[in-house]
């Protein structure tokens, strides 16, 4: 398996433009979430999806849209980028959300700058 | 989720035990401690769980106080790889995949 994969690895952006990140993962995981991480600090849920068609918010989602069309996608889209957009972006699942057994996994990131 | 409480750093010996303490006073009867660890510039990596009973895999143990306010994570033996910032986490077991990270312990393994 190769886990959770995302891509790019780097980004540059200038103010205004969109982009779409994309996460993958091929071990059949129901949750997916994706996280930023700004410099010095812990991760920030953005958004969660708990199915394929079922995503909700979470505690950073403005200036970011997530689809779920797929169990193995979840791609995360800034629609107009803004320099406090610039972070660090890991992407997650796991199994299940439920139960003690809940490890989850997460991708190598996608470093964005937002000029 | 409970807010959890830990030290912003420590340094460590190779080779000894590294000690990482965790705060959580308010935790509740249904919310389990995590623990993740972030090597640098890396997505964070699970490492352990627990309820109420302490706990041991591979990696680490985790040693849960009687009243659970409070557990320490176990690395026996560390090595320099093991340098990174841990997270100590508390989350209710039907939480979803919504892990709530604080500023966790950087640990520094020195040779």
């Amino acid at each position: 398996n190769a886990g959770v994969t995302q891509t790019p690895k780097f980004q540059v952006l200038k103010t205004g433009q969109s982009m779409t990140l994309q996460c993958a993962q091929d071990m059949n995981h129901e949750y997916m979430s994706w996280y930023r991480q700004d410099p010095g600090m812990g991760l920030r849920l953005i958004h969660y999806s708990v199915g394929a068609g079922i995503t909700d918010q979470g505690e950073v989602p403005n200036g970011y849209n997530v689809s779920r069309s797929t169990t193995e996608d979840f791609p995360l889209r800034l629609l107009s980028a803004a320099p406090s957009q610039t972070s660090v972006y890991f992407c997650a699942s796991s199994y299940s959300g439920t139960g003690d057994t809940d490890t989850q996994y997460f991708g190598p990131g996608t470093r964005l700058t937002v000029l | 989720d409970a807010k959890t409480t830990q030290p912003p750093s420590m340094d460590c010996a190779e080779g000894r035990a590294a000690n990482l303490p965790c705060n959580h006073s308010t935790i509740s009867g249904n919310e389990y401690v995590y623990w993740y660890r972030q090597i640098h510039s890396q997505g964070p990596q699970y490492i352990i769980h627990g309820l109420k009973n302490n706990e041991t895999n591979e990696m680490a143990s985790l040693i849960i106080t009687e009243d659970r306010k409070s557990s320490t994570l176990i690395l026996p033996h560390a090595t320099l790889r093991d340098t990174a910032v841990y997270y100590c986490i508390v989350r209710v077991e039907a939480a979803g995949n919504k892990l709530t990270f604080g500023g966790g312990t950087r640990v520094l393994v020195k040779p």
